[in-house]
């Protein structure tokens, strides 16, 4: 059974730190790792990473895929209260575009 | 360019009821996933619906069903309800050539089981 398991669940930080959110996986047929932000309750895309070592950069957030050792982190630099959401970790299947969603973890970033 | 839209946003039912809920999908998408999300867990899939038939499905019951219209639109439907059934219910769709993870997502239905 596919599995994705993220760390921490929850993370308390000051506007301006830095955050690194992580994400392990174990998946039959990898095809991709997706991270999306989920402030209320759409979750909303951030990245798809499909290639080891190439990092993929959105403004403050960053994120890298490590496909020999199953895992992904997002990085989050400067942080601002609008950055508090949870986080969540997603793989796809080569099947398809069902995706299999690790718990997330809850960022409280506070003034 | 309209987004996923759900409804209803909020409904309260109890044991042993059904609920229909739906979904139209983002303007273009051919493809429509549905997600449950427990309170503090991460979406788990449902089923996914594309040329009117159900081409996937998670590991939910057969109490779940659903069904995709002419026009992209989807249901999900509930039967015989439990507590355990609360959650939010996502809707999200994709376009099938595209072949890609990324989804667009609903606001949810929020469904209280009493």
């Amino acid at each position: 059974e596919d599995k994705v398991v993220q760390s921490p669940l929850s993370l308390v930080v000051h506007e301006g730190d830095t955050v690194t959110l992580n994400c392990s996986y174990e998946v039959t047929n990898f095809r991709s790792l997706l991270w999306y932000k989920q402030e209320k309750k759409a979750p909303t895309f951030l990245f798809m990473l499909t290639s080891s070592g190439i990092e993929k950069k959105s403004g403050r957030l960053s994120s890298i895929l490590d496909k020999k050792e199953l895992f992904s982190i997002l990085n989050i630099t400067a942080t601002q209260t609008g950055d508090s959401a949870v986080y969540l970790c997603a793989v796809e299947e080569t099947s398809g575009s069902r995706l299999t969603f690790g718990e997330g973890t809850q960022l409280t970033v506070n003034p | 360019d309209a987004g996923v839209t759900q409804s209803p946003t909020h409904l309260i039912k109890t044991r042993g009821q059904q609920v229909t809920l739906r979904c139209s999908p983002k303007s273009g998408h051919d493809t429509v996933s549905w997600y449950q999300q427990a309170l503090g867990q991460g979406p788990q899939f449902i089923f996914q619906y594309y040329e009117e038939e159900e081409r996937q499905r998670g590991n939910f019951p057969d109490r779940f069903s659903g069904h995709q219209f002419p026009n992209y639109s989807s249901e999900l439907n509930v039967n015989a309800l439990l507590l355990g059934d609360s959650a939010l219910y996502l809707c999200a769709s994709s376009l099938k050539r595209v072949r890609t993870g990324e989804l667009f997502f609903g606001e949810g239905s929020r469904l209280t089981v009493l």
